[in-house]
């Protein structure tokens, strides 16, 4: 039973391209959450998913920035036009049950990917 | 706005030395507590949870937490700590209700463990 599967694990881009970031959830989970960790600071949520749908955005940057989580294949989380405070570690999170429920499952991460940006 | 505070941003023992990390959280409502651990290199694994019932919580490796409800706080404790306790420590809150769901996360506090 693999767990959360992220790739790539390290990307560089240079300033101005793109960054698309890739996760698969553990089987069985249906709810996809996006944390960013920039250093020195902790785990900052940016959005969550379910299977076609965005249902919480208010972590993400209004500009640049877009998650999908198609009814096909892993969820993505985009990134155009990268400068250098994109810079970070990107973790996925996934949960059977939508956290906040009484009852929530916990969340299980994926080894993060770690964006740099020259 | 849900905040999440570690007091503690490095923390250095020596081995068998005993650990109190310090979480507070600010949020009047019922919540899910949570520890989570990242080990260099690797990624954020669960060490403990609170959901209901039992303030002392038992996780993981021998750690534990207390959840004092009239402090908001969510103290992570080790009697006697290894050298493979080193690494990053995060405190974790979950609202139940209303439009938030997601984890509000400390910033960490790191533990380094000396031989």
């Amino acid at each position: 039973n693999a767990g959360v599967m992220q790739n790539p694990r390290h990307l560089v881009r240079r300033r101005g391209q793109e960054a698309r970031l890739r996760c698969s959830p553990m089987k069985g989970h249906s709810h996809v959450y996006w944390y960013r960790q920039l250093p020195e600071e902790g785990l900052k949520f940016m959005v969550y998913l379910q299977k076609e749908n965005i249902i919480d955005e208010s972590g993400m940057p209004k500009e640049r920035f877009s998650a999908e989580f198609p009814k096909e294949g892993p969820s993505i989380l985009r990134i155009q036009q990268v400068v250098r405070g994109d810079s970070a570690a990107y973790f996925c999170a996934s949960s059977e049950i939508r956290q906040g429920s009484a009852g929530a499952n916990v969340l299980t991460f994926g080894a993060g990917s770690r964006l740099t940006v020259l | 706005a849900q905040s999440v505070s570690q007091h503690n941003h490095h923390v250095i023992l020596s081995e068998a030395a005993s650990l109190e990390l310090g979480c507070n959280y600010s949020y009047g409502g019922t919540v899910n507590l949570f520890w989570y651990v990242q080990y260099p290199g690797q990624h954020l694994q669960l060490l403990l949870k609170y959901f209901s019932g039992d303030p002392l919580v038992k996780g993981i490796k021998g750690f534990e937490a207390e959840f004092i409800k009239s402090k908001f706080s969510f103290n992570l404790r080790k009697p006697s700590v290894q050298w493979s306790d080193t690494a990053e420590y995060f405190c974790a809150v979950n609202a139940l209700g209303g439009s938030q769901g997601n984890l509000i996360f400390g910033k960490g506090t790191k533990l380094s463990v000396k031989p």
